[in-house]
């Protein structure tokens, strides 16, 4: 069955430091989006790509993140620098595009000391 | 702007014991409501997907209903294996289509 990979899993990582994500989707799916989650909360969408071209990216801190998705497959999410309050987990997903639903990767959990 | 409201936060059910979980929203524009279950430490598990009002989808305990303004996930007598957070989502219209989550209701059932 065909999954979004994300690695890695786990990052710990200290304040001021740069830290970086990557995100393969499913083959053939279009769209790829960047969320954040914070314990007891949903998901907060960071950035969404439609092949290579962002599409949204109105709360992703800009000053701080960065995204790629150079040839419209994979996709690399930066921090740099972190700061604590970025902890979090770091989700990836994708779907063909229009209107389906998106599946998830496992996720990069982030910890920032 | 788009809202997704989740509740309760919270729902305990001994084993058997049914109930449902309300996902109300206010989307531009819906193109579809999403329903996920998410286990701790993992990524969201697509469960569902609604179009329209007065569409309802089913998989074993769990059934999805849709109206104008909010989705209902039922679960009928349900085991301890089904504790999870579940999140619903709408798609709004527009270019970009955004995902936007509610906080998601954590359900414990205990055996």
């Amino acid at each position: 069955e065909a999954e979004v990979a994300q690695s890695p899993r786990y990052k710990i990582t200290e304040k001021s430091q740069a830290v970086a994500f990557w995100c393969d989707p499913i083959s053939g799916h279009a769209t790829l989006y960047w969320y954040r989650q914070i314990l007891g909360q949903g998901p907060e969408l960071l950035v969404q790509f439609q092949d290579e071209s962002v599409v949204d990216d109105s709360q992703l801190p800009k000053d701080r993140f960065s995204a790629e998705r150079l040839k419209g497959v994979d996709s690399t999410l930066k921090i740099q620098p972190a700061e604590l309050g970025d902890s979090a987990m770091y989700l990836c997903a994708s779907s063909p595009g229009g209107v389906t639903e998106a599946f998830f990767g496992q996720g990069t959990r982030l910890t920032v000391v | 702007e788009d809202q997704v409201t989740q509740s309760p936060e919270a729902l305990r059910l001994q084993e058997g014991e049914s109930s449902s979980l309300n996902c109300s929203y206010t989307v531009s524009g819906l193109r579809g409501l999403f329903w996920y279950r998410q286990d701790p430490g993992k990524g969201p598990e697509f469960l569902f997907t609604l179009y329209s009002a007065g569409e309802e989808k089913e998989k074993e305990r769990l059934k999805a209903t849709l109206t104008k303004k909010e989705s209902f996930l039922h679960i009928t007598a349900p085991k301890p294996e089904d504790s999870a957070t579940y999140l619903c989502a709408a798609r709004r219209a527009g270019s970009a289509r955004q995902l936007t989550f509610g906080s998601g209701t954590q359900l414990t059932v205990l055996p």
